[in-house]
């Protein structure tokens, strides 16, 4: 079944330093979207991706779409303690109208102050 | 708007008990979805519905789960004979359909823990 790796699964950083995770499906996907979680919480949507090479920001992230369409990327600038939690990213299963999201492993990011 | 709430938010019973915990979505939002999540892993796909129809179900669920959503609106999950497998924390979303970015709502879950 459609699968999706993330990596790294673990990334520890200080404060300022950039961040990056990695999305890589084997199957070309309709899209992806991403999500975070922070430590107890739940997932709560970023960013949807649903076009070849498409890049997006949102203030100091930074999300692409490959040209495949087989794998995504998140890249934090200057990373803060706010952005701790785990990231994960989400294709849609098989066709997009059923909304069923498949779910990475995550990376899960500690920023040190 | 409430957002999706999820009850209980915890829940601890012994091995062999049935349990049952409600989902009540995003008031317009006409998907609802069921999603278990172990410690280091992301969430997993259970079952959802579209109104109150169940569409799809996860081949990865036993027959001891079963998911409701009688009048379109709030959502249950029943285990029957919970196991110490079980264990795990148990995600509901809502999203409406139709929309161009078909946003996912998840709910705080409920932990539940078999002893």
């Amino acid at each position: 079944g459609q699968q999706v790796m993330q990596i790294p699964q673990y990334q520890h950083v200080q404060e300022g330093e950039d961040f990056t995770t990695y999305c890589n499906s084997s199957t070309t996907l309709s899209n992806i979207q991403w999500y975070k979680q922070r430590p107890g919480g739940h997932p709560v949507f970023l960013i949807q991706l649903v076009k070849s090479g498409e890049v997006k920001k949102q203030k100091r992230l930074t999300f692409q779409f490959g040209e495949a369409k087989k794998n995504s990327s998140l890249h934090i600038t200057a990373t803060q303690t706010t952005d701790v939690g785990t990231y994960f990213c989400a294709p849609l299963h098989g066709s997009s109208n059923t909304g069923k999201l498949i779910f990475g492993q995550g990376t899960t990011l500690q920023v040190k102050p | 708007d409430t957002g999706v709430s999820q009850d209980p938010r915890h829940k601890i019973t012994k091995r062999g008990q049935n349990v049952t915990f409600r989902c009540d979505p995003i008031s317009e939002h006409n998907r609802l979805y069921w999603y278990r999540q172990t410690l280091g892993q992301g969430p997993e796909f259970l079952t959802y519905f579209q109104n109150e129809a169940q569409l799809e179900k996860s081949r990865l669920l036993s027959d001891r789960f079963s998911a409701e959503r009688p009048k379109g609106s709030f959502s249950t999950l029943e285990i029957q004979r919970t196991e110490q497998g079980d264990s795990a924390m148990y995600l509901c979303a809502s999203s409406l359909a139709g929309t161009v970015t078909e946003t996912q709502y998840f709910g705080p879950g409920t932990r539940l823990l078999v002893l």
